[in-house]
């Protein structure tokens, strides 16, 4: 059974251009969370999406960041007109049940850099 | 809002000492949970506590928490340098997210 499979690995963007991330989660699993890290700092929440619903978007700022859990293919979160202030390492979790009464399985990230 | 807090940010030590990381938080949970995080790489689950438990054993790794405090503490026997990595606790308050600390970075010598 393959783990939380995001891509790409890493991604470089100018500002204003926009980052699309893609995250497959695990075989089974319908739960699918995003989190940023920032250098140094833990990992916050962003948004938690079912397929096809937005469940729980209360960490994703309000302008330029957009998720989508589509009926098929993996999630999206999209970024446009990125800034510097972007640059961090963004982490895709799933899990077979809601919430976080059990184990979220994390992929190994995408580290986006803002040039 | 409750927050996961480790002590301390960081902390260093010869391989096989053991390393006590403690963590503590705000409010009311449903679960504890310990992350590790090697540099540059994703999270690896290490172990869920439920909020009615007291302790936990998973090989090399006991947990314990106490919450009449709001707190966790994470230990480590006979440390290796493999267990080099960052080691955060995240809680579970019934809302569909986890809430993370800081961190703490933990350097093994060998």
């Amino acid at each position: 059974n393959a783990g939380v499979m995001q891509n790409p690995r890493h991604l470089v963007r100018r500002r204003g251009q926009e980052a699309r991330l893609r995250c497959s989660p695990m075989k089974g699993h319908s739960h699918v969370y995003w989190y940023r890290q920032l250098p140094e700092e833990g990992l916050k929440f962003m948004v938690y999406l079912q397929k096809e619903n937005i469940i729980d978007e209360s960490g994703m700022p309000k302008e330029r960041f957009s998720a989508e859990f589509p009926k098929e293919g993996p999630s999206i979160l999209r970024i446009q007109q990125v800034v510097r202030g972007d640059s961090a390492a963004y982490f895709c979790a799933s899990s077979p049940t809601s919430g976080a009464r059990d184990t979220q399985y994390f992929g190994p990230g995408t580290r986006l850099t803002v040039l | 809002s409750q927050q996961g807090e480790e002590d301390p940010q960081a902390l260093s030590i010869q391989e096989g000492e053991n390393a006590t990381m403690n963590c503590s938080y705000k409010t009311s949970i449903n679960n504890l949970q310990w992350y590790r995080q090697n540099s540059g790489r994703g999270l690896v689950h290490l172990i869920l506590i439920r909020s009615n438990e007291r302790e936990k054993h998973s090989g090399r790794l006991r947990v314990t928490l106490d919450t009449s405090k709001k707190s966790s503490s994470l230990l480590i026997t006979a440390s290796r340098a493999a267990d080099t990595a960052s080691y955060f606790c995240a809680t579970w308050g019934g809302s569909e997210k986890l809430v993370f600390g800081k961190g703490t970075k933990l350097t093994v010598n060998p």
